[in-house]
Order: C-alpha cells, then sequence, then structure tokens
C-alpha cells in the first residue's frame, strides 16, 4: 500500500482556509485518497474521498493532480471546532482482498481566535 | 453515531492479565479492522477480518490475537499485558452487504475505542 507523509502540524486562525498536503508517491492504480478527521480520545470520521481532479462536499474540498502523487485536502473558513489531527489513507475501496490500511502519522491542525 | 459499538469503553487492568475487547460492526459490514493508538501517536495498523477470515496483518504482537465471529462481531484478546500496552483500541468496519450484494466505498467507520490502562 502507499506510504503517506504529510507535516505534523499546522496553525491557522478562525476564518482563515487550511490546506493540507499529503504525498503519496507509490500510489496505485485502484487506490483512492481518503481523508479522516480525529478529535482527541474520539474515532477517525470520515472528511472526503477522491479519486482524480476535485471533489468538494459541505465541509471540505480535495484536490488531486493528474499523477495522483500527492492531494490537498482544503478546509473553508476554520473555526475553533476544526482543532483536530488529519490524516490521509490511500487505498483501494474494496477490503475483500486484505488490506493494510496504514495511516500515516496525521497533521495536528490547531485553529488560534 | 458510525453505527460501530466497542466494549468495554474504559478498561483498567494489571500487569500479566488477560483482557478482551469486543468491537459490533455496522450492520452487515463484512470488514473489520484493528487499531491501537498510544498516547499523542497515531493510528497502529493491528490486523483485518473479511467475513469471518483474517485477511491482513500488521505489526501485531504475538501475544495479541483476534478474531471474527460468524455474526461478524470481532474479539481482540491481549494478554500477558505490559505497561506499554497502556491505549486506545479502535475497531473500523467497511463493506456492507444487503440482500447477498457487497457495497463498498473505502471509508471505514470507526468505533469510539476501548481504552485500556495497564498499572
Amino acid at each position: 500500500l502507499a506510504k503517506t507523509t504529510q507535516p505534523i502540524s499546522m496553525d491557522s486562525y478562525e476564518g482563515q482556509e487550511v490546506n493540507i498536503t499529503c504525498s503519496h508517491n507509490n500510489i496505485a492504480t485502484n487506490d483512492y485518497i481518503t481523508w479522516y478527521q480525529q478529535f482527541p480520545s474520539q474515532g477517525p470520521r470520515f472528511i472526503i474521498q477522491g479519486y482524480k481532479t476535485k471533489v468538494t462536499n459541505e465541509v471540505a474540498s480535495l484536490f488531486i493532480p493528474a499523477d495522483r502523487k500527492s492531494s490537498t485536502l482544503s478546509l473553508p473558513r476554520v473555526s475553533l471546532s476544526d482543532t483536530a489531527v488529519y490524516y490521509c489513507l490511500v487505498g483501494p475501496p474494496n477490503q475483500a482482498a486484505g488490506n493494510k490500511l496504514t495511516f500515516g502519522g496525521g497533521t495536528r491542525v490547531l485553529v488560534k481566535p | 453515531d458510525s453505527g460501530v459499538t466497542q466494549t468495554p469503553k474504559h478498561l483498567i487492568t494489571a500487569t500479566g492479565q488477560r483482557v478482551t475487547l469486543r468491537c459490533s460492526p455496522r450492520s452487515g459490514d463484512l470488514s473489520v479492522y484493528w487499531y491501537q493508538q498510544s498516547l499523542d501517536q497515531g493510528l497502529q495498523f493491528l490486523i483485518q477480518y473479511y467475513n469471518g477470515e483474517e485477511r491482513a496483518k500488521g505489526n501485531i504482537l504475538e501475544r495479541f490475537s483476534a478474531q471474527q465471529f460468524p455474526d461478524l462481531h470481532s474479539e481482540l484478546n491481549l494478554s500477558s499485558l505490559e505497561l506499554g500496552d497502556s491505549a486506545l483500541y479502535f475497531c473500523a468496519s467497511s463493506d456492507s452487504t444487503s440482500g447477498g450484494a457487497v457495497s463498498y466505498t473505502g471509508e471505514l467507520f470507526f468505533g469510539e475505542g476501548s481504552r485500556l490502562t495497564v498499572l
């Protein structure tokens, strides 16, 4: 499975846009890119998923270049409640074959007032 | 609510003891993953089961074992516990089945975790 690399931490202020880039140089053809958010002592929860180009939902956007070797999670106008750890995960959608879905170290985002 | 239930939520035990953590996946989900998260650390993949069979194994210690039962719930057994085993243990599920058809998106649904403290 593709190994992922993310910045360890990022600071931002309320109302700003936060962009987190994840590198996944050896992504496979059938891999999708999924981002999760985790608050302290809680299980991670799904934010957004994409395969290529751009995906947008009500909370975030995901930008994936043509070579798919990286992806950028964009959080528009963050608030204090967006302070969390963000993980990118790369892997196939079907789990039947068995996948060591390994999370990287994540990016700790701190939103300041 | 993700639909994934983990019990117990908290567990305090002594070194050398054995504990069992239980995970009930979302209704119909075939795949169960177990992760370990030590304090301020990332999520370490332990093991994956799919429809009762072990499908992938991570850096799971020999003192740890797991299984998935016919009703798709899973248990993680931790034995000869050491201080360093203190952590949050998460399970996640995916790949739902309904009416014989399996649907998957790649999204993992996580439980709220079981916090294990070894004293």
